[in-house]
């Protein structure tokens, strides 16, 4: 059974710094990994979708990798500025459905 | 190009009354997740259709809840005789097909039963 563990629950930071999310899984078997960030009382917007075949995805100031042997994806946020204020999460797929870590909320000061 | 949408966002009910939430996937996509976040939860998934058909029903409560995606018109949800523990956050999320499964999600319908 898929479970996801995202570390730290929560972060702050200033303004400009570069940052890591963490997010592991405890089967290898995984189909894609998704990360998505969630603003308070909104939906999920799709970040980064890393398929079983691939390392990593950018997009912008965003890298995420997976790791599929040691069970970990992170995501890199560079620069960070305070509109990237807001919940991550990551997400598993083995069958399709998605098995969501319980997201990292992230404070970014200026 | 609309995204997925949701309607409605907010819906309150009182205990006992049915809850139907609408879910209209992306223009293309023919399959749809639903999820739930209940307070201070993550998400969790509840139930995957595809038109006309459920392919994945295993996180679905086994009574009360019930969904489908006919051939027209959007996915809908419902809940019947509402409790107040169903009061959450329900996500759509729709794909194009199952080889490219890259999921984008709806606002999201807030249930809150009083």
């Amino acid at each position: 059974k898929q479970e996801v563990t995202q570390i730290p629950a929560a972060l702050s930071v200033p303004e400009g710094e570069n940052l890591v999310l963490n997010c592991s899984f405890t089967d290898s078997a995984i189909y894609n990994l998704q990360w998505f960030r969630q603003d308070p009382g909104k939906g999920l917007t799709s970040l980064l979708l890393i398929q079983s075949s691939q390392r990593e995805q950018t997009s912008g100031r965003l890298n995420a990798s997976l790791d599929k042997s040691s069970g970990r994806s992170t995501l890199y946020i560079a620069a960070s500025q305070p509109g990237d204020s807001a919940t991550y999460l990551c997400a598993g797929s083995n069958t399709g459905k998605l098995i969501f870590g319980q997201g990292t909320t992230l404070q970014v000061k200026p | 190009n609309a995204g997925v949408m949701q309607n409605p966002r907010h819906l309150v009910r009182r205990r006992g009354q049915e809850a139907r939430l609408r879910c209209s996937p992306m223009k293309g996509h023919s399959h749809v997740y639903w999820y739930r976040q209940l307070p201070e939860e993550g998400l969790k998934f509840m139930v995957y259709l595809q038109k006309e058909n459920i392919i994945d029903e295993s996180g679905m409560p086994k009574e009360r809840f019930s969904a489908e995606f006919p051939k027209e018109g959007p996915s809908i949800l419902r809940i019947q005789q509402v409790v107040r523990g169903d009061s959450a956050a329900y996500f759509c999320a729709s794909i194009r097909d199952s080889s490219y499964n890259e999921q984008f999600f709806g606002p999201g319908t807030r249930l809150t039963v009083l």
